[in-house]
Order: structure tokens, then sequence, then C-alpha cells
């Protein structure tokens, strides 16, 4: 079965502060892919990054970060020098099987102070 | 890039009566498409996977007699909540498997209030 935990309900933060947002998955197939998404207050989801089961580099995109570590089963995001407009629902989310199904954790919500 | 377009993004209805929601993809044939709901901050829980051509596939404890999907064509699917009562308000968002790439492209949701 599928799994995707993100413990962290809320976190908190002031403007310019790296923050990392966890996320830890679980599932039997060899095969899979992790996602993570923004969710703003409008409720629309934003793709922020996809990366598969083997393809292990870590990636930077701007002020973003991710650590995918299958030892660890962990596919962690941090944002760098953050800003009130990261403010927002982070989801990360797995797909992994023939459905095709995207399992979505619950959820870290991030508040930006400024 | 692929484009979902996701319809009404609001609606009220009175108790009892019945939903339409339209999910379309607009640059692409999307063979397989997912309905979401989300309760406030909550996660977003997969109710179904809807295939063109052929009968939904529900997920466990999501009542199939009630939100009845539709997806007829390969740029359309619809989610229909009969009968709708106050406890089935929330938010649903579609989502289409983009061809030739392992994602997702996701509707803009919809916020259902049954008063």
């Amino acid at each position: 079965a599928q799994k995707v935990t993100q413990a962290q309900t809320e976190i908190s933060v002031v403007e310019k502060e790296d923050v990392t947002l966890d996320c830890v998955y679980e599932t039997r197939d060899t095969t899979y892919y992790l996602f993570w998404y923004k969710q703003p207050p409008s409720g629309e989801l934003v793709f922020l990054i996809r990366r598969n089961s083997f393809d292990e580099q870590n990636e930077i995109s701007g002020r973003y970060s991710w650590n995918f570590q299958k030892s660890t089963s962990s596919f962690n995001f941090t944002i760098t020098a953050s800003q009130v407009v990261d403010s927002a629902v982070y989801f990360c989310a797995l797909s992994s099987g023939n459905t095709g199904k995207l399992i979505f954790g619950q959820g870290t919500t991030l508040q930006v102070k400024p | 890039g692929a484009v979902v377009s996701q319809h009404p993004s609001r609606v009220i209805c009175k108790s009892g009566t019945s939903v339409k929601i339209e999910c379309r993809s607009l640059d692409f044939q999307a063979t397989t498409m997912f309905w979401y709901r989300q309760f406030p901050k909550q996660s977003l829980m997969l109710m179904a996977t809807s295939n063109e051509g052929s009968k939904a596939t529900y997920e466990q404890g999501v009542e199939k007699d009630k939100f009845l999907i539709n997806h007829a064509s390969l740029t359309l699917s619809t989610l229909t909540v009969t009968s709708a009562h106050p406890e089935d308000s929330s938010f649903y968002i579609c989502s289409a498997r983009e061809p030739g790439l392992y994602g997702y492209t996701f509707g803009s949701g919809t916020r259902l209030t049954v008063v």
C-alpha cells in the first residue's frame, strides 16, 4: 500500500528564515514518482517538482531545494530565505503501481511572518 | 503546458438537489482522470479514478451511487453529486494524467456548499 506522511502540521517562521518541510513515503513498488505541490488560499494546486525513484539527485530551483533519500524513504523540501508569499499549504504526493493514483500526504501549513 | 478546466468554481445548492461538476482537458486527450475531495484544513482524498469509455473505479468508502462519474469522451469527465446534503459541502478537484509525461494536471477546483 502507498502512504505519505507529513508529520509537520503547521510551521511558522519569520521572513528570511530557512524552513524544511518533511515528507516520508511508503511503497512496495520499485518504480514510483514523488511530487510536491503548493496550495495557496485560492485552492489551486501549484506543481513544484516531480522526482522518479531512479533519480536520487538533489535539486535546487531558486530558493527551493529538494533532498530525496531512498535509504530513509524521505523527500524533504527546503525553502531558503522564506518570504511572506511562500505562506501556503504544501503537499507531498506519491504515485506508484499501475493505477497511476496520486496519493497525498496530510499537508503542512507554512506561515511566513514579516 | 497541459491545461485542465474545471467548472463551476463555486456552487451553492439546496439540500436534496444534484450538482454536476465538469472537468475538461483543453489541449490534450485525457484517458484517465481522478476526482478528489478536500475538507477544510485537510488533505486531498482520492474519490475515484475515471477512465474514458468505462466505469469509474471508486475508492473504499465512496458511495458510487451518490457520486456519479461519467467519462464519455477523451476530454471531458463529470462528477455529479446526487441528492446533496450539507455534509457533502467540500472542495472538489479533478486531475488528469499528462500525456507523454508521468505527471498530473489539476483543475482549479469547485467549492460546493449545500444549504
